[in-house]
């Protein structure tokens, strides 16, 4: 079985300030690693995901996320953030195979302050 | 394409109701996923469909919910009856091999009072 744990379920940041969202997993066969963003009334949006090759993934609104096997984890980084940014922030696996059935962690909140 | 699109946005219904949620993929699509989220719980997996074919459904809570996919272009998700603890929001996902993602529709927020 899989599991995924998000530490922080909320994390606050400056605008233009640097910020890292952790995620660690836990998984007996090799998984794929994925970040959705929800924005307030809405779905789950990609971030990015990572499948193989290079261990650093770069996503959509300037998001990258490195995975290292050995740690476990798949933390999410952004070097300037704006208030757009505020959103939940999932990360979720899935097993290698075609369905693509994610298990979530229990998100992490960013609030971007002016 | 539109994407997943689902129906109704909200739901508000008494105990002891049916509630019927409905779901599109994306046309050529052959996963689809429902999946609840509520604040003690987070996202929950609850069915997973493949080629229309219920695949997983250990996540469903209880006999009360019940999902069919009649063809590759709509399901269902069926609680009756519906209790006050079966409030949340209700996802319906779509994937296919060649995009190796899910792709979520905007999800139906029910409340049962």
């Amino acid at each position: 079985a899989q599991s995924v744990t998000q530490l922080d379920s909320q994390v606050p940041v400056f605008e233009e300030a640097p910020v890292e969202l952790r995620c660690n997993y836990s998984s007996s066969v090799s998984v794929y690693l994925f970040w959705y963003v929800q924005y307030p009334n809405q779905g789950l949006q990609l971030l990015l995901k990572y499948l193989s090759g290079s261990t650093l993934v770069k996503g959509i609104n300037g998001f990258e996320a490195e995975f290292n096997k050995s740690q476990t984890s798949f933390h999410l980084r952004k070097p300037s953030v704006h208030i757009s940014d505020t959103a939940e922030y999932f990360c979720a696996v899935s097993k290698m195979d075609s369905s693509y059935k994610l298990i979530f962690g229990s998100g992490t909140r960013l609030l971007v302050r002016p | 394409d539109a994407g997943v699109i689902q129906s109704p946005r909200h739901e508000v219904t008494e105990m002891g109701q049916e509630v019927t949620l409905r779901c599109k993929p994306i046309s050529g699509h052959n996963s689809l996923f429902w999946y609840r989220q509520t604040m003690m719980r987070g996202l929950e997996l609850l069915i997973y469909f493949n080629n229309n074919v219920p695949i997983d459904d250990s996540g469903m809570p209880e006999d009360r919910f019940s999902a069919k996919m009649p063809n590759a272009s709509f399901s269902t998700l069926k609680i009756q009856p519906s209790e006050p603890r079966d409030s949340a929001v209700y996802f319906c996902a779509s994937s296919s091999t060649a995009n190796t993602e899910a792709f979520f529709g905007q999800g139906t927020r029910l409340t049962v009072v």
